[in-house]
């Protein structure tokens, strides 16, 4: 089975500032890993996958991830943040082959002006 | 490309109520799954569709939730009788690979 951990439920941060949203994740068997944003009152929208290859993955809105698994994580990244990415962020995986998604318990990013 | 449609939006009921879901996915997409999202947490998986088969339904209570997919297209999700517990967002998604959700229903059951 695998599991997924999101090491921060909320993140404030100033608009234009750099962000990072920490993903740790647990699995016996080889994983793919996602990220999700969700607006308010909206489905969850595809930020950027990890399948295989370059362990850094660039995403929509200008987000990124890196994948490292020594450390079974997957943190979510962007060098500047604007108030509309305010949004709570899902880490997810499944395994290869498999389509079901594990997800965390999000992370809630809050843009100040 | 039309979205995977879900319906109604919003749904208040009674404990021990019954309750229906409704979702359409994308067409042509062979696999659907049910999410239940409890405020606060992330979604979790309840059942999945390969066409008009259950892949895996292992975290599905099935003493109180069905779910059928007939015909490999629509799917409802029935909850009967329902609990407090139940109050949550119920998001369907479709894939062929990526997965893309629905806007969910948001249940509250009093």
């Amino acid at each position: 089975a695998q599991s997924v951990t999101q090491l921060d439920s909320q993140v404030p941060v100033f608009e234009e500032a750099p962000v990072e949203l920490r993903c740790n994740y647990s699995s016996s068997v080889s994983v793919y890993l996602f990220w999700y944003v969700q607006y308010p009152n909206q489905g969850l929208q595809l930020l950027l996958k990890y399948l295989s290859g370059s362990t850094l993955v660039k995403g929509i809105n200008g987000f990124e991830a890196e994948f490292n698994k020594s450390q079974t994580s997957f943190h979510l990244r962007k060098p500047s943040v604007h108030i509309s990415d305010t949004a709570e962020y899902f880490c997810a995986v499944s395994r290869t082959g498999r389509r079901a998604l594990t997800f965390g318990s999000g992370t809630r990013l809050q843009v100040q002006p | 490309e039309a979205g995977v449609a879900q319906s109604p939006r919003y749904k208040i009921i009674e404990k021990r109520q019954s309750v229906a879901f409704w979702c359409n996915p994308i067409s042509g997409h062979a696999t659907l799954y049910w999410y239940q999202q409890i405020l606060g947490q992330g979604p979790k998986l309840l059942i999945q569709f390969q066409n008009n088969g259950v892949v895996d339904d292992s975290q599905l209570p099935k003493d109180r939730f069905s779910a059928e997919r007939l015909k490999g297209v629509d799917s409802t999700l029935k909850i009967q009788p329902a609990k407090l517990e139940d109050s949550a967002v119920y998001l369907c998604a479709s894939s062929s690979d990526e997965q893309f959700f629905g806007p969910g229903t948001r249940l509250t059951v009093l």
